[in-house]
């Protein structure tokens, strides 16, 4: 099945940091791809999504490029703030089920 | 919007007790899934449906139990609860694509 790998924090960054969440996947055929983020003691919500190669999602000041020569999906944003301190998942989704990693932890810090 | 609604929110069990979390989605989607969120191991999938009646494992079905009955309905048994199972349990449903989250049930086995 599709397999992801993230770093997994945390990341701690001070408020209007650059911040990138690197991702790489492995999947067969062409995967869609997604980022969600969970807020603190809530479920997971989407983020942004790109179906296709070289299509960037963005959502909220975040952005990520479909790459399929590199099999990456990196999350970036130009500056963070306190309120984007949250988990991370990045997913690749080929078929019925859809398999989380572990995310990435950041807290941005005032 | 209801969403998806899981119930109940927080459980306490004893070690060998018998419990079923329920996942109701309101959106006509045809794919459901339980997931399983534990510290340091992100989000780990249970058990998931493709569509009414129907129903497969995913990573980490073991001990857990699963029906599809009616198409907006999505149960998580547990027949005889052990310790290893206190954790954080997430309903997701889908059509295509993007996956929309319940707000979690934490349940807990002494």
């Amino acid at each position: 099945g599709d397999s992801v790998t993230q770093m997994e924090g945390p990341v701690t960054l001070s408020e209007e940091a650059f911040l990138t969440i690197n991702c790489t996947y492995t999947a067969t055929g062409y995967p869609s791809l997604f980022w969600y983020v969970q807020y603190p003691g809530e479920g997971l919500q989407l983020l942004l999504k790109a179906t296709k190669a070289d299509d960037k999602g963005s959502n909220k000041g975040f952005e990520a490029t479909y790459r399929k020569e590199t099999t990456s999906f990196h999350l970036e944003k130009g500056s963070v703030q306190v309120s984007d301190s949250a988990v991370y998942f990045c997913a690749p989704n080929s078929g019925y089920a859809l398999n989380f990693g572990k995310g990435t932890s950041l807290l941005v810090t005032p | 919007n209801a969403g998806v609604t899981q119930t109940p929110k927080f459980r306490v069990l004893k070690t060998g007790q018998s419990m079923t979390l329920l996942c109701a989605q309101d959106m006509n989607h045809e794919y459901m899934y339980w997931y399983r969120q534990d510290p340091g191991m992100g989000l780990r999938l249970i058990h998931y449906s493709v569509g009414e009646g129907t129903t497969a494992k995913g990573e980490v079905p073991d001990g857990y139990n699963v029906s599809r009955l009616k198409k907006q309905n999505f149960l998580l048994g547990l027949e005889s609860a052990a310790p290893s199972q206190t954790s954080v349990y997430f309903c997701a449903s889908a059509n295509t694509g993007e996956l929309f989250f319940g707000e979690g049930s934490r349940l807990t086995v002494l």
